[in-house]
Order: structure tokens, then C-alpha cells, then sequence
């Protein structure tokens, strides 16, 4: 089966900095999708970013990118600019492409905005 | 923007009883998933739903849980004789194609006495 880990469970930023979340995996395929999805205190699952695993080019939203290593199986987001709104918990997934359609979350990250 | 709606938001139940949890996922989406999150934990899949049928299920989605589509809009999450352990957030999720992106629901906040 298929592990995602984040070895950070909680980090902080102040506000207009940069902060980075860590994401490893662990996989036998060579296709996947990656996610990373933020819950604030309402516990509503938000899509930040995805990642299809044979696009070489990080994935990036507005103030939200990828950095996506294959080869070690690394997943990071960066924030830039953080807010005060980004204080949340951030939860890396991984979802096979090829069969099964359950995502397989980390443990999470809690993500600490002060001003 | 279209979103997946649930309800109710907050179930409170007494250990042994029948519970069914309600979904409206997005209204041309053809996937459909119930993930659930104990408090202070990681979100665990239940079990996948495409073309009327179970797709994928989990460990955790044992012979106490069923899921049911009964009309074309809602789809919904029974627990048959539901356990203390059973408390937990309840998600909801649909989507488009199988390599779409899942978009959640709020969740159903399930308390077990």
C-alpha cells in the first residue's frame, strides 16, 4: 500500500514570509496524481494544488507552488506571501491513476500564521 | 460555483442505532466517495461508488457500513449499529472522471454516546 508522510506536524510562518510543507511518498507506480488540500478550524477539505506525476512542471496557483521530485518521491508546497487566512492544516494525498480512485492522506501538517 | 452539500452537519446518536448520512455530490459528476477523519487524526478512506456499484472499499468499511445511490441526486452513508469508535468526521466527496480532482463536502460531525 501505498504511504504518504509529513514529517513536520506543525510549522510556522509570519505573515508576507515564505514557508515550505514537506511530503514524502512511497509508490511501485510510475503514474499517480498528487494533492495537497488544506483544512481550517470549519474542517471543510479544500483542493490548494495538483500534481499529475508525469507533468515534469511544478504545479503552481497564485501564491501556491510544487516542488515536485520524482525520484526521491518528494511533494513539497510552498507558500509565498503568507496570510493570516493560510493558517491551517495541510494534508498531502496520493491517488493511483491507473486503478482505485481512493486518496491516501498524510497525517497533516499544522500551519501557524502570526502576524 | 457548484459544491457537494451534506447533511445533517452534526449527528448525535446513542451507540447501537442506525445512522444515515446524506450527500448531494456535484450534479454531473459520476464519482462518489465517503471518507471519514477521527478528531485529531488523518482523513481514511471508506469506499468508492461508480455506476451504481462499489468501486473500492477499505478495511475500515465492514459489513455495518453500506452506501446507496436511491435517486439521482443524493447518495448517502448508513451505519447500520454504530460503535463509540464510530465518532468521527464524515466526508463526502464526488467527481467528474476518474482522474478528476475529488471535491469534498463540508463533512457530518457523527458523536457516538
Amino acid at each position: 500500500a501505498q504511504t504518504v508522510t509529513q514529517s513536520q506536524p506543525e510549522m510556522s510562518v509570519q505573515e508576507a514570509e515564505t514557508v515550505t510543507l514537506s511530503c514524502t511518498y512511497d509508490t511501485s507506480e510510475s503514474d499517480y496524481y498528487l494533492f495537497w488540500y488544506k483544512q481550517p478550524p470549519s474542517r471543510q477539505m479544500i483542493l490548494v494544488i495538483r500534481q499529475e506525476a508525469y507533468k515534469q512542471q511544478n504545479a503552481t496557483e497564485n501564491r501556491f507552488s510544487v516542488n515536485f521530485q520524482k525520484a526521491a518521491k518528494s511533494f513539497s508546497l510552498k507558500i509565498s506571501d503568507s496570510q493570516l487566512g493560510d493558517a491551517a492544516m495541510y494534508f498531502c494525498a496520493y491517488r493511483r491513476s491507473n486503478s482505485g480512485y481512493a486518496l491516501n492522506f498524510g497525517k497533516g501538517t499544522s500551519l501557524l500564521v502570526t502576524p | 460555483e457548484p459544491e457537494v452539500t451534506q447533511t445533517p452537519s452534526h449527528q448525535v446518536t446513542q451507540m447501537g442505532q442506525e445512522v444515515i448520512l446524506r450527500c448531494v455530490p456535484i450534479s454531473n459528476h459520476l464519482y462518489f466517495y465517503w471518507y471519514r477523519q477521527i478528531l485529531g487524526q488523518k482523513v481514511e478512506f471508506l469506499v468508492s461508488f461508480y455506476n451504481n456499484e462499489i468501486s473500492e472499499k477499505s478495511e475500515i468499511f465492514d459489513d455495518q457500513f453500506s452506501v446507496e445511490r436511491p435517486d439521482g441526486s443524493n447518495f448517502t452513508l448508513k451505519i447500520r449499529s454504530t460503535k463509540l469508535e464510530d465518532s468521527a468526521m464524515y466526508f463526502c466527496a464526488s467527481n467528474l472522471r476518474s482522474g478528476g480532482t475529488q471535491y469534498f463536502g463540508p463533512g457530518t460531525r457523527l458523536t457516538v454516546l
